[in-house]
């Protein structure tokens, strides 16, 4: 049970392009869903945290109109990087919890790769 | 405010010697504390939890973890080392049943095992 998945698990474009990123909760509701980014060797970033049918709440210094975050149903979030620049290359990680439930449980995560 | 250290970014054990990693947490409420272990370019496992049950958690693999008030710490242990234990390991905290249950992460423990 608690299975995140993340699609796609790579993916490389172009710089001035848009990349979306999907997370879904694949057999649990998940009333909230969180953003991470990991640079090589470090650790875990909070990019945004997003409750279902609400406007995601973004970190202290994250991009809002850059890193467009939807969680439109229960068991979906989307993370669009609009106007990606090679700054933006990185490894993007969602996790998600259920109602009431502190455990959060981690997708595969997405390589992004811009050039 | 809740915070995380783990010390020790690097740690090598022998195959079959005992892991010890180690977590020392702060948090102004009682805390949530996990354990997550991650390998190369996939996303984080759920290795064991603290929710202000048991302070003795056993967890999957072998490992183990002992909530310490006194001395706030979560360190992670297990009896003996195998080469499949190789990985990074982070230790987090959230703020318990009081919070979001966002997660603020420590910086992590590379897990070397020789052979």
């Amino acid at each position: 049970g608690a299975v995140v998945s993340q699609h796609p698990s790579w993916v490389i474009c172009k710089s001035g392009t848009s990349v979306k990123i999907e997370c879904r909760s694949l057999d649990f509701q998940a009333t909230t869903m969180f953003w991470y980014r990991q640079f090589p060797k470090q650790s875990l970033m909070l990019m945004a945290t997003s409750n279902e049918g609400s406007k995601a709440t973004y970190e202290q210094g994250v991009e809002k109109d850059k890193f467009l975050i939807n969680h439109a149903s229960l068991t979906l979030s989307t993370l669009t990087v609009t106007s990606a620049h090679p700054e933006d290359s990185s490894f993007y990680i969602c996790s998600a919890n259920g109602l009431g439930a502190e455990t959060q449980y981690f997708g595969p995560g997405t390589r992004l790769l811009v050039l | 405010a809740q915070s995380v250290t783990q010390l020790g970014s690097h740690v090598s054990v022998s195959e079959g010697a005992l892991v010890l990693l180690r977590c020392n947490y702060s948090s102004s409420v009682p805390p949530y504390l996990f354990w997550y272990v991650q390998y190369p370019n996939q996303g984080l496992q759920l290795l064991l939890k603290y929710t202000s049950a048991a302070t003795l958690v056993k967890g999957i693999n072998g490992f183990e973890a002992e909530f310490k008030k006194s001395e706030t710490s979560f360190h992670l242990t297990k009896p003996s080392a195998h080469m499949s234990d190789a990985a990074e390991y982070f230790c987090a905290v959230s703020a318990g049943p009081s919070g979001t249950y966002k997660y603020i992460f420590g910086t992590g423990t590379r897990l070397k095992v020789l052979a």
